[in-house]
């Protein structure tokens, strides 16, 4: 079966901290994907990335940045100088081919709130 | 552009009574995805649709009932409304079942 846990369920910051949100998961597929997804108040899910098993290069993205590690099933996600608009839950999520269909299993989320 | 959208936002059933949620996918976009979120949860998926056909199931009873029509748009079905029914429903739509999905707003659910 698989599963994503998010340890973390809520954390607090100052403007301009660097804030890491970790996720572990764990499959049975050789092939499967990560995802993380942000969620703000409104409830729609962004799209943040996606990375596939046979990728384990990091990745950064403005002030974001991605640490896949398969040795530690863990791909953790950290945003550098948060700001307030960064304040919402974010989803680490889990697909595999199973079915063929896309079926994401998602951690519970962290709750992130950046204070001014 | 436009995105997933949902309707309606935000809805009040009493139990027992049936809900129809209604998506209309990102253009271009042929898979339909469902998800249910409770409160303070992650999403759990209840079903997808490609090109009109289920096409993968989660763990939900069969009183949770889909249909995708020719243009792609979607429609959850909820029979016979419990209290644990309470919960945002996403969609999510993709060009592909192995594509990454683009969410809706989600339709809030309350069942009293």
């Amino acid at each position: 079966a698989q599963k994503v846990t998010q340890a973390q369920t809520e954390i607090s910051v100052v403007e301009k901290e660097d804030v890491t949100l970790d996720c572990v998961y764990e499959t049975r597929d050789t092939t499967y994907y990560l995802f993380w997804y942000k969620q703000p108040p409104s409830g729609e899910l962004v799209f943040l990335i996606r990375r596939n098993s046979f990728d384990e290069q990091n990745e950064i993205s403005g002030r974001y940045s991605w640490n896949f590690q398969k040795s530690t099933s863990s791909f953790n996600f950290t945003i550098t100088a948060s700001q307030v608009v960064d304040s919402a839950v974010y989803f680490c999520a889990l697909s595999g081919r199973q079915g063929g269909s896309e079926k994401l299993v998602f951690g519970k989320g962290t709750k992130l709130t950046v204070n001014p | 552009e436009t995105g997933v959208t949902q309707s309606p936002t935000h809805l009040i059933k009493t139990r027992g009574q049936q809900v129809t949620l209604r998506c209309s996918s990102q253009s271009g976009h042929n898979t339909v995805s469902w998800y249910q979120q409770a409160l303070g949860q992650g999403p759990q998926f209840i079903f997808q649709y490609y090109r009109e056909e289920e096409n993968g199931r989660g763990n939900f009873p069969p009183r949770f009932s889909g249909l995708q029509f020719p243009n792609y748009s979607s429609e959850l079905n909820v029979n016979a409304l419990e209290l644990d029914d309470s919960a945002l429903y996403l969609c999510a739509s993709s060009a592909g079942v192995e594509r990454e999905l683009f969410f809706g707003e989600g339709s809030r659910l309350t069942v009293l």
